[in-house]
């Protein structure tokens, strides 16, 4: 039982590639979300989804895109990456719910140069 | 920005003394939870109080929350060394229970 799984760990893109950071669950949880990390910022939400087929934009969504056709996997695609994006990217999942904790992935670090 | 503000940024204790954390956040909520990370790995979750709870204990935690002046405080009792983490409040708005909001984070150094 892994919880949340993210890949990968490290990347390193230059400006204008295009990616997608993996995120895979096996908890069965309805939320999944998308986090930037960037110092002395906290996290900041890119975009969420509340179940399968559903998503939305969270707080920081230019640039990046999501879709969710299954429960358990919630990719998030960098369209044309710019060195702005340089930061450490998290997946989250909650159960259905307001009192419901999240559970976070490992985190992908990525660097555009 | 919907995030809110922890003070102070950072944090340098004694093993042995109390470490006190606050959070102020935005809107009104349904609870707020605390996370705690460690050297920018995955978060944890600590704890959970909801809006109208003023208090919670967890073993070394307690984690009070003024709904009146959106703040909210924990304190971790007797710290050691293992307790040098970032910790973050994160608040569940009340119209939108799917979000989690996140605070700026306060860095915690407990010095053996």
């Amino acid at each position: 039982n892994a919880g949340v799984t993210q890949t990968p760990k490290f990347q390193v893109l230059k400006t204008g590639q295009s990616m997608t950071l993996q995120c895979a669950q096996d908890m069965n949880h309805e939320y999944m979300s998308w986090y930037r990390q960037d110092p002395g910022m906290g996290l900041r939400l890119i975009h969420y989804s509340v179940g399968a087929g559903i998503t939305d934009q969270g707080e920081v969504p230019n640039g990046y895109n999501v879709s969710r056709s299954t429960t358990e996997d919630f990719p998030l695609r960098l369209l044309s990456a710019a060195p702005s994006q340089t930061s450490v990217y998290f997946c989250a999942i909650r159960g259905q719910g307001a009192g419901t904790e999240a559970f976070f992935g490992q985190g992908t670090r990525l660097t555009v140069v | 920005s919907q995030q809110g503000e922890e003070d102070p940024q950072a944090l340098s204790i004694q093993e042995g003394e109390n470490a006190t954390m606050n959070c102020s956040y935005k809107t009104s909520i349904n609870n707020l939870q605390w996370y705690r990370q460690n050297s920018g790995r995955g978060l944890v979750h600590l704890i959970l109080i909801r809006s109208n709870e003023r208090e919670k204990h967890s073993g070394r935690l307690r984690v009070t929350l003024d709904t009146s002046k959106k703040s909210s405080s924990l304190l971790i009792t007797a710290s050691r060394a293992a307790d040098t983490a970032s910790y973050f409040c994160a608040s569940i708005p009340m119209d939108s229970s799917y979000k989690l909001i996140f605070g700026s984070g306060t860095r915690l150094l407990v010095r053996p």
